[in-house]
């Protein structure tokens, strides 16, 4: 079956740094295209970046500069370097697969919360 | 990266049918037949019901259906059913080579 498992979040203050991981299981990470998308507390869906198949990877412009995904495929997992942290970055974080060629979003993790503030 | 559009709230009774609608523009649901549909109930990860305008994942229920015109992507909820009520999201394509911008979701209550 597959399953996507993100861990890594937590309270972190403004400024400050966190790394959120999501480890695969049943398919390989690197042969699919792997985004992040978050919700904060009451709020709608935000995709937040994206790995290709490629290794091109792409931002949106409110994380742009700030936040670098990668992936480890020895690990099968997928990460997301999140630097210079806001208070608006506060939310809970989805990893999500989408098949090559494709733009939707076919298999959700759970969701890990972060939490910004002092 | 503008947000699509989506009505806040959509209300019926269990057996009715309603359509929620989304709308962007020529850049993303206008420009590409790559909208797709997501349920979420609280707490929970959203769920793929829709990909690429009107075609339904293994497993999901044929009471889900997707269409577009133009620039506004619909998706109608046939047999309106309690376990139905969720936070519904549109997504689409967009030329910024961005896979998903997402509408602000629907709240669907049935009454």
């Amino acid at each position: 079956e597959v399953q996507l498992v993100e861990s890594g979040g937590g309270l972190v203050q403004p400024g400050g740094s966190l790394r959120l991981s999501c480890v695969a299981s049943e398919f390989t990470v690197s042969r699919y295209s792997m985004s992040w998308v978050r919700q904060a507390p009451g709020k709608g869906l935000e995709w937040v970046s994206v790995i290709y198949v490629s290794g091109s990877t792409y931002y949106a412009d409110s994380v742009k500069g700030r936040f670098i995904i990668s992936r480890d495929n020895s690990k099968n997992t997928l990460y997301l370097q999140m630097n210079s942290l806001r208070a608006e970055d506060t939310a809970v974080y989805y990893c999500a697969r989408s098949v090559p060629a494709s733009y939707f979003f076919d298999f959700w993790g759970q969701g890990t919360l972060v939490t910004v503030s002092s | 990266q503008s947000a699509l559009t989506q009505p806040a709230s959509v209300s019926a009774s269990p057996g009715q049918s309603i359509t929620l609608s989304c709308t962007g523009t020529s850049s993303d649901v206008g420009g590409y037949n790559y909208v797709s549909w997501y349920q979420q109930h609280p707490g929970k990860a959203p769920k793929l019901i829709i990909y690429d305008v009107n075609n339904r994942p293994s497993g999901v229920s044929n009471r889900f259906s997707g269409s577009k015109s133009g620039s506004t992507a619909s998706l109608t909820i046939s047999v309106l059913q309690a376990e139905d009520e969720a936070d519904y999201y549109c997504s689409s394509y967009t030329n910024l080579k961005i896979p998903g911008v997402f509408g602000a979701g629907t709240k669907v209550t049935v009454l």
